[in-house]
């Protein structure tokens, strides 16, 4: 089955500063990848999502890069802001697998004053 | 205007129990799915209902019994609890099986 291995598990920067979390994967057939944001007592929110059929995509501050041959992406946050500190989770899935995600093991973001 | 609502917020309970945590979407999705968040916060799928019917079904103990009275509802029910069971449930939903998931905020299960 499908292994997500994400790094780091912990990342603390400064205000305005740039934030690079990353993912590998292990199963070639996955297609999908979602990046979620956990806030405390909250349910993951998606952020951002691409697709297998492009390398990158941005959304004003938040980018996700994907190297399929690699395989491994990842997700750049620009000019952080105290409200990004939360948990982001990486998950990929695979078309015609029913959108079953297999996710990574989260990264605990802080972002300092 | 909650789109994915799931009740209750907190469930404590003891071990041997039978309880059901509930989830409603409001955003007309045909998928609905259950996952796992353990204390160490991984994230697992166990059950995806796509219209009423079941397509993913992880090794999850029989205990656990998803049941989907209709394409908008999606309940978890769990027979004679475990300490293991311990954990925050999601309830998730997608518009098709090959659209993006959108989370409820989760019902944390406490087994004493």
């Amino acid at each position: 089955g499908e292994n997500v291995e994400q790094h780091p598990s912990t990342l603390s920067v400064q205000e305005g500063d740039s934030a690079v979390i990353k993912c590998t994967y292990s199963d070639s057939a996955s297609n999908y990848f979602p990046w979620y944001k956990q806030e405390l007592g909250k349910g993951p929110q998606l952020i951002i999502d691409i697709r297998s059929n492009v390398g990158e995509k941005k959304d004003q501050r938040i980018a996700v890069t994907l190297n399929k041959t690699a395989k491994h992406f990842s997700l750049h946050i620009t000019e952080t802001q105290p409200e990004d500190s939360a948990v982001y989770f990486c998950a990929t899935g695979e078309s015609g697998g029913g959108n079953k995600l297999t996710f990574g093991t989260g990264t605990q973001l802080k972002v300092e004053l | 205007d909650t789109a994915v609502s799931q009740t209750p917020k907190y469930l404590v309970t003891q071990m041997g129990n039978d309880k059901s945590i509930k989830c409603e979407q409001n955003l007309g999705h045909d998928t609905m799915y259950w996952y796992k968040q353990d204390s160490k916060k991984f994230l697992k799928i166990m059950f995806s209902y796509n219209n009423k019917e079941l397509i993913i079904n992880e090794t999850v103990p029989n205990r656990f019994s998803p049941k989907s009275p209709d394409k908008a509802h999606l309940n978890l029910h769990i027979n004679s609890l475990e300490l293991g069971d311990s954990a925050v449930y999601f309830c998730a939903s997608s518009l098709t099986s090959n659209q993006p998931q959108h989370f409820g905020d989760g019902t944390r299960l406490s087994i004493l």
